[in-house]
């Protein structure tokens, strides 16, 4: 089955404890990107990834940091989380965002994170 | 500034009935606008994209229309079920800024038996 895979589902941490929460992608997609979700601001984009060891800030980079050293995986990283990071993370793959390619963008289930 | 509108932000309607949901952007230079579907815990669930050329897509019960020249997609949904309750956004990749979708803030929907 064709699908985005987040690990955890759900995450308490306390504030400057390391985390990194998995992405996984089975679809051979070359796109991949984190959003953030909170109530009143909706969706909002953190980090993408064209392809392969190429990464770029979204519109909220701040505090996170991601890598992408095979094509399937695109795991996010918060070095020294803080309260602010409280969100509902949503990885997200497509075929492509280049100016040609208009595929869907398909989202895995979510990870909610709670920093104490 | 590029943003993407939806009203109301809650709907219900009593199981039956047809309904249609509204999202506006404030740009016409897209590459495309993507409907999803989002269930209370669960991620979002791609429901239909249309593309800057097309009027709109059809899938079962579900119709999305764009008109580009008024920033204005809906979508239609007929014969609403229990199962339809949901929040359904909107989401639009602009041509600046194209690596992303912007989102709207959703539409809460509510079916009553």
């Amino acid at each position: 089955e064709a699908q985005v895979t987040q690990n955890p589902r759900y995450l308490i941490t306390v504030t400057g404890k390391k985390l990194t929460v998995t992405c996984s992608q089975n679809m051979n997609h070359e796109y991949m990107s984190w959003y953030r979700q909170d109530p009143g601001l909706g969706l909002r984009q953190i980090y993408y990834s064209m392809n392969v060891e190429v990464t770029d800030k979204g519109d909220v980079p701040e505090g996170y940091k991601v890598s992408r050293k095979e094509k399937r995986n695109f795991p996010l990283i918060l070095e020294s989380p803080s309260p602010n990071q409280t969100s509902l993370y949503f990885c997200a793959s497509s075929w492509g965002m280049g100016q040609h390619n208009n595929s869907p963008l398909h989202f895995g289930n979510g990870t909610r994170l709670t920093v104490t | 500034k590029q943003e993407v509108t939806q009203i109301p932000a809650a709907l219900s309607v009593p199981e039956g009935e047809n309904l249609v949901l509204n999202c506006s952007f404030t740009d016409s230079a897209i590459y495309n606008l993507q409907w999803f579907r989002q269930d209370p815990g669960k991620g979002l669930t791609s429901l239909l994209l249309i593309q800057s050329s097309q009027r709109e897509q059809t899938s079962g019960r579900l119709n999305a229309s764009l008109d580009k020249s008024s920033g204005r997609s809906t979508l239609y949904i007929a014969a609403s079920q229990p199962g339809d309750s949901a929040t359904y956004l909107c989401a639009v990749r602009y041509f600046q800024g194209a690596q992303k979708l912007v989102f709207g803030q959703g539409t809460r929907l509510t079916i009553n038996p």
